[in-house]
């Protein structure tokens, strides 16, 4: 079973706006990734955030977590067509070893 | 070799056939995993493998077997192929513990007819 849920499954922005994705998931956790998928093409980490951190930045990513929510969001700014993906939030899957439990994901369209 | 790969492509394949999806690191990761990817479904763990000479069952584990005789490889096994194992299959690594970053290869669409 998915742990995590995003919202909105679809979302379509023109390039130069800020993309907000949100995350919520059912278990206590170590840690929280986002992942990214082009299309046809396998999943790449984008960034992680650890049960104790609030916020985290990497270049145009911007992650929240709030555990008392269980929920986190993945806001991407100044969109590019280049950022035109899916996205998914993963939590680890504490029944089977070491895997991840990864929701259904955003897919993401910025026009030019 | 960079990475993770898996061969073939892709695939089609008629039912009742048998099928090893190959998958091949070189990081020297000691997890790797195969997952299924169906549309509105997302990610689906088939089956993991901590370290090798180790396996375990995920979330949709029927119809589908694996071997870790070595830290690098990871096939996946169709022992009799049915239309409902039509799907995208990934693989992926890691380092168990820590963090448990996945890397993903890039995927085998097979299709069963």
């Amino acid at each position: 079973s998915q742990q995590g849920e995003e919202d909105p499954q679809a979302l379509s922005i023109q390039e130069g706006e800020n993309a907000t994705m949100n995350c919520s998931y059912k278990t206590s956790i170590n840690n929280l990734q986002w992942y990214r998928q082009n299309s046809g093409r396998g999943l790449v980490h984008l960034i992680l955030i650890r049960s104790n951190e609030r916020e985290k930045h990497s270049g145009r990513l911007r992650v929240t977590l709030d555990t008392s929510k269980k929920s986190s969001s993945l806001l991407i700014t100044a969109s590019r067509a280049a950022d035109t993906a899916s996205y998914f939030c993963a939590t680890l899957n504490l029944s089977s070893g070491y895997a991840l439990n990864f929701g259904k994901g955003t897919s993401l369209l910025v026009t030019p | 070799i960079a990475g993770i790969t898996q061969a073939p492509t892709s695939q089609i394949l008629a039912a009742g056939r048998r099928m090893t999806l190959r998958c091949t690191q070189d990081m020297r990761h000691n997890a790797m995993y195969w997952y299924r990817q169906d549309l509105g479904l997302g990610l689906r763990l088939i089956h993991y493998s901590n370290t090798a000479g180790t396996t375990g069952k995920g979330e949709v584990p029927d119809g589908y077997s694996v071997s870790r005789a070595n830290t690098d490889d990871f096939p996946l096994t169709l022992a009799s192929a049915v239309p409902s194992q039509t799907s995208v299959y990934f693989c992926a690594s890691s380092v168990a513990g820590g963090t448990n970053t996945q890397y993903f290869g890039p995927g085998t669409r097979l299709t069963v007819l």
